[in-house]
């Protein structure tokens, strides 16, 4: 089961970009790097998916080396409202609703004025 | 989130009353989840259905039980409330393999 390991925590200044690490050495062939976003008292949302290499959309990049046993979330240009919890996913979406995604705890990202 | 509804919003209940959430979805996703939220633990599945009649137990799904008779809802029951099952919860939508999960914006459920 390719669970994941993140930082609990990071701060980031207003402006800079930020860049979330997660770890999944036992990631498998058939398996998808996604990341959530969640806001207090909200559902998490959808970021970005990907397999390998890097996947930029209109609010991040996804950077995914050769190996795959990690991956990079990058938010460009943080502002306040980018304050959040975020979850790195891994796990085979074909088969999604088998027992094999873990959300773990996440990385919370505060920004700083 | 469009598409995804959960109710009631917030709910408090005794101990040893018998609880149900229900979400409700116009998306049409094959694949319904539910998850419970509780500090230090992250998001964890309790239960996901992936077709009307057909569901399958999370990592925990201990004194829950699920429903789905109809592609669009989903039902929650605590049989017998306990206090360690207040939480948020969440309920979710997908239909892979394109994107990920859509979440509705929780139940906040309080046993007392």
């Amino acid at each position: 089961l390719a669970k994941t390991t993140q930082p609990i925590s990071m701060d980031s200044y207003e402006g800079q970009e930020v860049n979330i690490t997660c770890s999944h050495n036992n990631i498998a062939t058939n398996d998808y790097i996604t990341w959530y976003q969640q806001f207090p008292s909200q559902g998490p949302r959808f970021i970005i998916q990907g397999y390998k290499t890097k996947v930029t959309n209109e609010v991040a990049s996804l950077f995914i080396p050769a190996d795959r046993k990690s991956s990079t979330l990058s938010l460009p240009r943080v502002s306040l409202s980018d304050t959040a919890v975020y979850y790195c996913l891994v796990g085979d979406m074909q088969r999604a609703g088998a027992n094999n995604l873990f959300f773990g705890t996440g990385t919370r990202l505060t920004v700083i004025p | 989130d469009a598409g995804i509804t959960q109710s009631p919003r917030h709910k408090v209940t005794e101990t040893g009353t018998p609880v149900t959430l229900r979400c409700h979805q116009t998306e049409n996703h094959r694949y319904m989840y539910w998850y419970r939220q509780d500090p230090g633990h992250g998001l964890r599945l309790i239960h996901y259905s992936y077709g009307v009649k057909d569901t399958d137990k999370g990592e925990v799904s201990d004194g829950y039980s699920v429903s789905r008779s109809k592609t669009e809802d989903f039902l929650l029951t605590l049989e017998s409330a306990t206090s360690s099952q207040t939480s948020v919860y969440f309920c979710a939508i997908s239909e892979p393999p394109a994107g990920g999960y859509t979440f509705g914006s929780g139940t906040r459920l309080t046993v007392v």
